[in-house]
Parts: structure tokens; sequence; C-alpha cells
């Protein structure tokens, strides 16, 4: 069976600041791919950037990267020089190909402090 | 414009009632899935289906129920076998098959509450 966990109820950043959100997963499969989201007050989902598991570089989209380490099964988001935008719930998610199943993290509640 | 689209935005019902939720989309998308989700929690399986007139149960399929007789279509039905219906319901679709960054597309949500 697959999971994913975020051990990161809250977290309290800086503005401008970097921050790391944890995620690691679980699985016996080895083709899947590794998503993080984020739901803003408003309830939207917003993809914000993927990583397949036979990527050998990091993903990285604007202030997002992903940092991967297959080894270890974890796949954390780094958010750059953040912003009071960046205020918001942030989930990772895990879909192994082939049976589709796509199964998300309790998330991480991320507040920016200005 | 191609979406996903949830309707009800908000919806009652009373207990011991059934009561259906529906997603529909154009974006030609094979999978769509649907999830529920609690006031400050994670997004729990409830359903997917990968292709019309066939799904799978998610995590927490009991007193759930769906129905994929159309590509656009993916319909949840919230049964009174459901103990604790209220909830925020997200409905979602993506393309499958293929090793790539298939995001899944959401829509704007349903909020159930049981009066």
């Amino acid at each position: 069976a697959q999971k994913i966990t975020q051990t990161q109820p809250g977290m309290f950043v800086q503005e401008k600041e970097a921050v790391t959100l944890d995620c690691t997963y679980d699985t016996s499969d080895q083709s899947y791919g590794l998503f993080w989201y984020k739901q803003p007050s408003s309830g939207e989902m917003i993809f914000l950037i993927y990583q397949g598991s036979y990527d050998e570089q990091n993903a990285t989209e604007g202030r997002y990267s992903l940092n991967f380490q297959k080894a270890r099964k974890s796949a954390n988001l780094v958010i750059s020089a953040s912003q009071l935008g960046d205020s918001a719930m942030y989930f990772c998610a895990m879909r192994i190909f082939g049976n589709e199943k796509l199964t998300f993290g309790t998330g991480t509640r991320l507040t920016i402090i200005p | 414009d191609g979406g996903i689209t949830q309707s009800p935005k908000y919806l009652f019902r009373k207990e011991g009632q059934n009561v259906t939720l529906s997603c529909e989309q154009n974006l030609n998308h094979d999978a769509m899935y649907w999830y529920r989700q609690d006031p400050g929690q994670g997004l729990r399986l409830i359903y997917y289906s990968q292709i019309v007139n066939d799904f799978q149960k998610g995590d927490i399929a009991e007193g759930y129920s769906v129905s994929r007789e159309k590509k656009e279509s993916f319909p949840l039905t919230v049964t009174s076998a459901q103990k604790n219906p209220t909830a925020f319901y997200l409905c979602a679709s993506s393309i499958l098959g293929e090793y790539k960054s298939t995001e899944a597309f959401f829509g704007q949500g349903t909020r159930l509450t049981v009066v």
C-alpha cells in the first residue's frame, strides 16, 4: 500500500526566508510520481511541482524546488524567498503509474510572518 | 474553457437522506477522483476511476457510492450509511497511462453539511 507522511502540522516562517516542507513516502512500486499542491483558505487546489521516480535531477519551478532523495524516500518542497501569499496548506501526493491511485498526505499549514 | 465543475457549492442534507454530488469535466481526462477533506485535515481518497464503467474503492469508501457512465461525469452519492458526512468534497481528474507530469486538476469543491 502506498502512504505519504507529512510530519509538520504547522510552520511559521519569516517573510523572505527559505522554507522546507517535509514529505516522506512509502511504496514498493518503481514507477511513480510525486506532486506538491497548495491550498489557500479559499479551498482551491493549486499544482506546484512534479518529480518522477526516474528523474535524475531535482525538479524546479520558479521559487519552488523539490529535494528528491529516492533512497530515503523523501520529496521535500523548498520555497525560496517566502512571500505573504505563500501562507496556505501544502500537500504532498503520490501517484502510482499503472493503477493511477493518487494519495495525499495530511498537509502542512505554512504561515508567513511579515 | 476546459475545467472541472462541481455542483452545488454548498449542500445541506437531513440525517438519513442520500445526496448526490455532481462532478463534470471537459478536459477529456480518463482518470477521475473523489476526495473528502475534514477541517484542517488532508485529502482522503473515496473512489477513483480510470475508465468508463469501472471504478475502484479508495481508502474511505464505506458509506459512499459512485458511477462512471460517461467519461465526462463521475457523480458521488453520500448514502445514509455514512455516519459523519459533513465535510468538504473535492473532485479531480487527470490523464493517465504516461510517465510524466500528469497532475490532477481539481474542482472548486462541495461543502456538505448534515442538519
